[in-house]
């Protein structure tokens, strides 16, 4: 296994397009996340998966957003009608449940620019 | 609502000072982590810190948790260039079955020769 992969690495895109990014979790891991980094500041929560159910979301997840993780694999996050203020890293991380000392696995991120 | 501050945001150093980085959260945490951030990188896991007065150390690092105090600590140990990186810590919170991590703003180390 070789970690929690995202797609892709880096887009530039148009305000106003919609764009989509790709998860791809650590295998036996059941909970996914969503964070957001922007310059100088550490990640911020957006969503959180356990298997294919959204358990929460945080209030920064406008309604342009959306997140899905269909049958409890990979994740994608939609952006629609995206705007300068969308531009940051976008972190995937995965973990898993259960007692012990379970870390969280993030991923390399996408790099969102909004021209 | 957890809150988590880190202090100092920017620290520059010399090479073979030691220093300290301070991590505060505000409510009851599960557990503590600290992470390093290298620029245009992500996140990789440093320690992860149980329960109160663990301490643990790897190489030049040591991080230490005080629960009822609600505060962390990175030590640096003779500090070296390789060690020039953003440190973020994040505290976990698992209100009911939901857990995330809640991160400071992090700390821009800088080693210098």
């Amino acid at each position: 296994d070789t970690g929690v992969s995202q797609d892709p690495r880096h887009k530039i895109t148009k305000r106003g397009q919609n764009v989509t990014f790709r998860c791809d979790p650590i295998s036996e891991h059941n909970r996914l996340y969503w964070y957001r980094q922007t310059l100088g500041q550490g990640p911020e929560f957006l969503t959180y998966f356990q298997n294919e159910a959204q358990l929460e979301k945080s209030r920064l997840l406008s309604d342009r957003f959306s997140a899905e993780r269909p049958k409890g694999s990979f994740s994608t996050l939609e952006i629609q009608r995206t705007e300068q203020g969308d531009s940051a890293m976008y972190l995937c991380a995965s973990s898993r449940s259960g007692t012990g000392i379970y870390g969280y696995t993030f991923g390399s991120g996408t790099r969102l620019t909004v021209v | 609502e957890l809150k988590v501050e880190q202090n100092p945001l920017f620290l520059s150093m010399q090479e073979g000072k030691n220093y300290t980085i301070y991590c505060n959260y505000s409510t009851t945490s599960d557990r503590l982590y600290w992470y390093r951030q290298d620029p245009g990188k992500s996140l990789e896991s440093l320690f992860v810190l149980l329960s109160n007065g663990a301490v643990k150390q790897e190489g030049r690092l040591m991080a230490s948790l005080d629960t009822k105090a609600r505060l962390s600590t990175l030590h640096i140990t003779a500090a070296v260039h390789d060690l020039s990186a953003t440190y973020f810590c994040a505290a976990e919170n698992s209100g009911g079955s939901n857990y995330k991590l809640t991160f400071g703003k992090g700390t821009l180390l800088t080693v210098n020769p």
